[in-house]
């Protein structure tokens, strides 16, 4: 079976600081990984997607996340935060057909 | 494209009343998913179809909760009867399949909140 471990439930940054979601899997073996992002009393979105080729993933609104294989690790991350990336943020594996999603991390960013 | 669309965005009921859920999916997509959402649990999936037809329900909690894809273009989740630990976000989803299975992007519906009192 797959699964999904995001390190924190809750971060809490200013405007500027940089940013690194954590994001663990669990799967045999080989997977697509993905971030969803959920604005408030909004649905979720794709922020980004890693199928294969280069590890490190460039999505929407200045986001990456790098794949690391040896470590099971797919991570966000962002140079510099806006109030407006306050959401959830979802890591999600998908092995063999369906999508897993770990529990989800709160940003809430101060202006 | 109109996206997937779900209805009804709210509802309240009591307990012990039926509940069903409605989701279209997006045109040409063929494979579609139910998730819940709560603060406890997270997102869970109950139940997915391809082509039409139930693949996994492992997810359903209980017999209470049931769904049906009739046709491409419709689906529902119906729980009957429902109780205040139901109390949750729906998600319906959908994605097209390709020729690396079950690799697409899922597209996610705006969601039925449930409140069951």
């Amino acid at each position: 079976a797959q699964s999904v471990s995001q390190h924190n439930h809750h971060v809490i940054l200013s405007e500027a600081a940089s940013l690194e979601l954590g994001c663990n899997y669990s799967y045999g073996g080989t997977v697509n990984l993905f971030w969803y992002v959920q604005y408030p009393g909004q649905h979720l979105q794709l922020l980004l997607k890693y199928f294969s080729g280069d590890p490190l993933v460039k999505g929407i609104k200045g986001f990456e996340a790098e794949f690391i294989k040896s470590k099971f690790s797919f991570n966000l991350r962002k140079p510099s935060v806006q109030w407006s990336d306050t959401a959830e943020y979802f890591c999600a594996v998908c092995g063999y057909s369906t999508l897993t999603f770990g529990k989800g991390t709160m940003l809430l960013v101060s202006p | 494209d109109a996206g997937v669309i779900q209805s009804p965005r709210h509802e309240v009921t009591e307990m012990g009343q039926e509940v069903t859920l409605r989701c279209k999916p997006i045109s040409g997509h063929n494979s579609l998913f139910w998730y819940r959402q709560t603060m406890m649990r997270g997102l869970e999936l109950l139940i997915y179809f391809n082509n039409n037809v139930p693949i996994d329900d492992s997810g359903m909690p209980e017999d209470r909760f049931s769904a049906k894809m009739p046709n491409a273009s419709f689906s529902t989740l119906k729980i009957q009867p429902s109780e205040p630990r139901d109390s949750a976000v729906y998600f319906c989803a959908s994605r097209s399949a390709s020729n690396r299975a079950n690799t697409g992007e899922l597209f996610f519906g705006e969601g039925s909140r449930l409140t069951v009192l």
